[in-house]
């Protein structure tokens, strides 16, 4: 059974201030990893995706991937009240019977204070 | 626009009484999954399919049927609901290839509740 981890939360940062939320995962055969943003009853949308090791940015966002230590991490800079969500993290294999499943975290609540 | 719908958005209903959530995707995905989300455990796979007439069990099938005799519609059938199947669901595709940057699209989702 793939298993990702994440801490639940709530993790509070100030307006302005570095988010920096973290995830392992169990299956050392996964190649992609996702993060998501979940606003509350709504459906996920996607962010950042990356799978190779090292660091991937975009905008305020930045992506971590260290496949020895089976990490992924999202940081996010200055970040906004609009922020303010729950972060899934999703690890997928390659395309192939049972590894292709996309397997989340139970996500971490971020919450960004004005 | 490209989109995974599902309906009804949100149900009501009795414990027994079938019902079936639809989803249907244009984008031309090979891979469409179920999903259901309670509070505490996060995303879990119900079902999946890599294509038309090939489907799988996820990791919380029981209770659940799918079909897919058409590539872009994936429904999601509770023969016999019960309260424990009351729970927020998403559909998702996905195209199914090798490239490592495929992403889920999601549906708006199905709020379901069992009484």
């Amino acid at each position: 059974q793939k298993e990702v981890e994440q801490n639940s939360g709530p993790l509070s940062v100030p307006e302005g201030a570095i988010a920096s939320l973290n995830c392992t995962y169990s299956d050392r055969g996964s190649q992609s990893f996702f993060w998501y943003r979940q606003y509350s009853g709504k459906s996920p949308e996607l962010i950042m995706f990356i799978y190779s090791n090292g660091d991937k940015e975009d905008g305020r966002f930045t992506a971590q991937l260290n496949k020895a230590s089976q990490y992924v991490s999202l940081l996010i800079r200055d970040s906004q009240p609009s922020d303010s969500a729950t972060y899934l993290c999703a690890v997928r294999g390659l395309p192939g019977a049972g590894s292709y499943q996309l397997t989340f975290g139970k996500g971490t609540k971020l919450s960004v204070i004005p | 626009e490209a989109q995974v719908t599902q309906n009804p958005r949100y149900l009501i209903t009795v414990t027994g009484k079938k019902l079936t959530v639809t989803c249907s995707q244009n984008m031309n995905h090979e891979y469409m999954s179920w999903y259901r989300q309670d509070p505490g455990l996060g995303l879990r796979q119900i079902y999946y399919s890599m294509n038309v007439e090939v489907t799988d069990k996820g990791d919380v099938p029981e209770g659940y049927k799918v079909s897919r005799k058409e590539k872009r519609n994936f429904p999601l059938i509770l023969e016999s609901p019960s309260p424990n199947q009351t729970s927020l669901y998403f559909c998702a595709s996905s195209p199914y290839r090798s490239r490592l940057d495929t992403e889920a699209f999601f549906g708006q989702g199905t709020r379901l509740t069992v009484v």
